[in-house]
């Protein structure tokens, strides 16, 4: 599975939009990309994924640029509640299981 | 609905000793995964059970440690004679038969090995 690149760490103020990148510039044709969040001691919550197109849904935006060389989680509306640790995974459909990198860890502040 | 079930949430136990660890996947998921996380680390991957085929067990860090899993329902993971570089928190995961869908993930088993 290709490797990502994502920022160790983020600020972002309550009610701004959170945008989160991540670099994947090898990954395949056949690869998706996932993002999903780790709130302290819980265990990981999927967000959202996609192949190329561009994706929504209540919780995020995914914006996968037209070489899917990268990509960029959008929280429309940033919380407190969205302070966590963000993973932008690269998964091949064949290899099945995910593999994470060290993830963004995002603050929100007040 | 119910989600991924994870017991014992808390297990401490003394270097040398065998454990236990059970995954109660989402009903319907074929696909069935263990992962770890040191404290302050990211996950690693351990093993992956999907329908029948045989196991991806190319995470697995020593042949301490193993697993089972019963049909398309509960697993367990094993980790015989515990040491001290086993404490971590143990999450389990499934997802459904194709392999785009996501996982859902447990809230693990905080592992203690004094």
């Amino acid at each position: 599975d290709a490797k990502t690149t994502q920022p160790t760490s983020m600020d972002c103020a309550e009610g701004r939009a959170a945008n989160l990148p991540c670099n994947h510039s090898t990954i395949s044709g056949n690869e998706y990309v996932y993002w999903y969040r780790q709130i302290h001691s819980q265990g990981p919550q999927y967000i959202i994924h996609g192949l190329k197109n561009n994706e929504t849904n209540e919780m995020a935006s995914l914006i996968i640029t037209e070489d899917r060389k990268s990509s960029t989680l959008i929280l429309p509306h940033a919380t407190l509640r969205d302070t966590a640790v963000y993973y932008c995974i690269v998964r091949a459909l064949e290899s099945g299981k995910l593999i994470f990198g060290q993830g963004t860890e995002l603050s929100v502040k007040p | 609905g119910a989600g991924v079930s994870q017991s014992p949430s808390n297990k401490v136990t003394e270097k040398g000793k065998d454990v236990e660890l059970r995954c109660d996947p989402i009903s319907g998921h074929t696909a069935l995964y263990w992962y770890r996380q040191r404290l302050g680390q990211g996950l690693e991957f351990l093993i992956y059970f999907q329908g029948n085929s045989a196991p991806d067990k190319s995470g697995l860090p020593s042949d301490r440690f193993s697993a089972e899993r019963t049909g398309e329902s509960v697993s367990t993971l094993t980790i015989q004679r515990t040491q001290q570089e086993d404490s971590a928190v143990y999450l389990c995961a499934s997802s459904w038969t194709g392999r785009e869908s996501p996982l859902h993930f447990g809230n693990g088993t905080r592992l203690t090995v004094t």
